[in-house]
């Protein structure tokens, strides 16, 4: 099985700010790598597809690099809404997927 | 407009059983799988297994293997993930979601329900 480690776990920043959040799958999977973002007790909403893709609708300040087994997601300048958790998701393994653990943006 | 529409919240206690349900629409729901994923109280996403609505083909994530049944009704376009014998560890909050394909081998989770709420308590 992959294995999906993401980092940070959380981190602050403030309005503004420019991060970002690695993944790192335990195999190559090419660009299959999505990444989500979740409000709290909401449904994951689709960010980015096929490692640098942007989901229709999704702000520009959203994008994604990377290939094989390093992957970033980055928010080029903070909004309010950005303080949420974010997801990566191999889909190497369609139909099975696995999922990151979790980075937390929070407000510094 | 496309969208699952999933049953509603959950009160049971341990050893009780339980079916939730997921409810297609605005698609043609046999012909997208359909996943499930499990949040637990202040925890990440874990992809539990999915479905083929279309010919009922189901793969399972092996953690959860044995612990869950996925099944589905494409004559309803629902889609279902039961438990025979409830743990209080299976409190969490359920999704269902619809696995999309671009360029016909980019796989990603685009429509997503709104989420079931189970508590299993005694």
């Amino acid at each position: 099985d992959i294995r999906v480690t993401q980092s940070p776990s959380s981190l602050s920043a403030s309005l503004g700010d420019r991060v970002t959040i690695t993944c790192r799958t335990s195999q190559n999977v090419d660009t299959y790598l999505n990444w989500y973002r979740q409000e709290p007790g909401k449904a994951p909403e689709l960010l980015i597809y096929a490692a640098s893709s942007l989901q229709s609708g999704v702000p520009s300040r959203f994008s994604g690099s990377g290939s094989e087994t390093d992957f970033t997601l980055t928010i080029s300048s903070l909004q309010p809404e950005d303080f949420v958790i974010y997801y990566c998701q191999e889909s190497y393994s369609s139909p099975q997927f696995t999922f990151g653990g979790g980075t937390k943006v929070q407000i510094k | 407009e496309e969208q699952l529409v999933q049953s509603g919240a959950e009160v049971k206690k341990p050893g009780e059983s339980l079916k939730i349900s997921c409810k297609g629409s605005g698609y043609s729901f046999t012909n997208y799988w359909i996943g499930w994923v499990r949040q637990m109280p202040g925890k990440g996403l874990e992809w539990m297994g999915i479905i083929y609505p279309g010919d009922s083909e189901t793969r399972y994530s092996p953690s959860f293997q044995g612990q869950v049944t996925i099944s589905a009704d494409k004559s309803i376009s629902t889609a279902y993930l039961q438990w025979s014998s409830l743990k209080a560890s299976d409190t969490a909050m359920y999704f269902c979601a619809r696995r999309y394909v671009s360029n016909g081998y980019y796989y990603y989770m685009d429509v997503w329900g709104q989420g079931t709420t189970v508590t299993v308590s005694s």
